[in-house]
């Protein structure tokens, strides 16, 4: 069974610039998380959505960042502009619906703003 | 603010040697711990995970230890091996929500 996959694994721009991140969770997770990593931190939510639904946005900076999940699958998350402290590994995650089984992570992809 | 609260932030431990590493929360409404395995390059992975109904779950060489009354929860890792080096997160949820709050993390090494 495939994971969590996540395009691309790095992505080096210059500020100001756009950018936007692709996320495949696994087949038949209905949830779905974009969270940030920031260097020897631990990783922070950004979104969540339930199918196609965003259920808690609070932590994404709206300015800025934007994500959609058409179809209630695949999911995209952008940033535009991009600024130096966007620099991260922005992780994608996904579940069952029911907590209990366990956030499965992709491998993320490194942002890194110059 | 950070709602859960991890030491140490690294850790050396010969082969062989136990690993322990702790974590302490607030949230009283928290009723979900896992602990989470990250190699470099690589996003999280689920190791093992424990209720506040239990005070004790072992899995393999890995075990979580619970206290509820104190707010804390700590993973140790037996027979430690050159292979368990990674960095290790606790984190803490509330069944319903399934937001993950993550530790700061422990960095650590296992020297053969």
């Amino acid at each position: 069974e495939a994971g969590v996959v996540q395009s691309p694994r790095y992505k080096i721009i210059e500020k100001k610039q756009p950018v936007a991140f692709w996320c495949n969770p696994i087949s038949g997770h209905n949830t779905l998380y974009w969270y940030r990593q920031n260097l020897g931190q631990g990783p922070e939510l950004l979104i969540r959505y339930e199918n196609e639904e965003a259920v808690d946005d609070s932590q994404l900076p709206k300015d800025r960042f934007s994500a959609e999940r058409l179809k209630g699958v695949d999911s995209t998350l952008k940033i535009q502009p991009a600024e130096l402290g966007d620099s991260a590994v922005y992780l994608c995650a996904s579940s069952p619906r029911w907590q209990g089984a366990g956030y499965t992570f992709g491998s993320g992809t490194r942002l890194t703003v110059v | 603010q950070q709602q859960v609260k991890q030491s140490p932030q690294s850790l050396i431990v010969q082969k062989g040697g136990i690993s322990i590493i702790n974590c302490a929360y607030e949230n009283t409404a928290f009723d979900y711990f896992p602990w989470y395995q990250q190699f470099p390059g690589k996003g999280p992975a689920l190791l093992i995970a424990i209720r506040p109904d239990v005070s004790e779950k072992k899995e393999g060489r890995f075990t979580i230890s619970f206290n509820k009354s104190a707010k804390q929860f700590s993973l140790h890792i037996m027979d430690s091996q050159p292979g368990d080096s990674a960095t290790y997160f606790c984190a803490a949820s509330i069944t319903g929500a399934n937001n993950l709050f993550f530790g700061t993390g422990t960095r650590l090494t296992v020297i053969p």
